[in-house]
């Protein structure tokens, strides 16, 4: 699987956009590009995926690079609730792979 | 629509037993999948079931199984329980038809070994 690498943890004001980066530099033409996120206690949430083209849905927007070796995921308001571990994630466009391989994730703590 | 649903939500076993955990996907969700999450490895992909077949496994001993019956419903079993199985196993379900379709988790299943 190819892999993802995201900063550990990172910090954001309240009603502020927060921006979370993630590199996967050996992604293949076939992979696309998904966010998940874990708020405590709870079991991972579906946040946006995409493929080449940047994303926008009602929780988030996702901007991937020209070359799709990094991506961005962007919540334009943070609020506490957004508090939650992010991964990113790659899934092979192979029909009959579900399978989500997570890595460490981003853990985003909101400040009041 | 009612979400994934999983049973028990709680458990404590001692070293050795087995248990059984069970799975509810959502309505009209053909695709189950399992993983285990921990302080230490973080979410680990355990198996996926498809139409009462496993379609991928992960790197987990034989001791964990699983199926999955006609109804989409999913069990996992973990005979021989050690302490390291303590986790908490989170079940997924998805239409399965798309390899762009979003997973949805349970709640999950906290597993405490003794």
């Amino acid at each position: 699987d190819a892999k993802t690498t995201q900063p550990n943890s990172m910090e954001s004001n309240e009603e502020e956009p927060v921006h979370l980066p993630c590199n996967h530099s050996t992604i293949s033409g076939t992979d696309y590009i998904h966010w998940y996120r874990q708020l405590p206690s709870q079991g991972p949430e579906y946040v946006i995926h995409g493929l080449t083209s940047n994303v926008n849905n009602r929780m988030a927007s996702l901007a991937i690079a020209e070359d799709r070796k990094s991506s961005t995921l962007i919540l334009h308001r943070a609020t506490l609730r957004d508090a939650a571990v992010y991964y990113c994630i790659l899934r092979d466009l192979d029909f009959g792979n579900e399978k989500l391989t997570f890595g460490t994730g981003t853990r985003l703590t909101i400040i009041p | 629509k009612a979400g994934v649903t999983q049973t028990p939500r709680y458990l404590i076993k001692t070293r050795g037993q087995q248990v059984t955990l069970s799975c509810s996907p959502i309505s009209g969700h053909r695709s189950v999948s399992w993983y285990q999450q921990t302080p230490g490895q973080g979410l680990q992909f355990l198996f996926e079931y498809f139409s009462e077949t496993q379609r991928n496994k992960g790197n987990f001993p034989g001791r964990f199984s699983g199926r999955q019956f006609s109804n989409s419903r999913s069990e996992m079993n973990v005979s021989t329980l050690e302490l390291g199985d303590s986790a908490l196993y989170l079940c997924a379900s998805s239409p399965g038809q798309s390899p762009y379709n979003e997973q949805f988790f349970g709640p999950g299943t906290r597993l405490t070994v003794l």
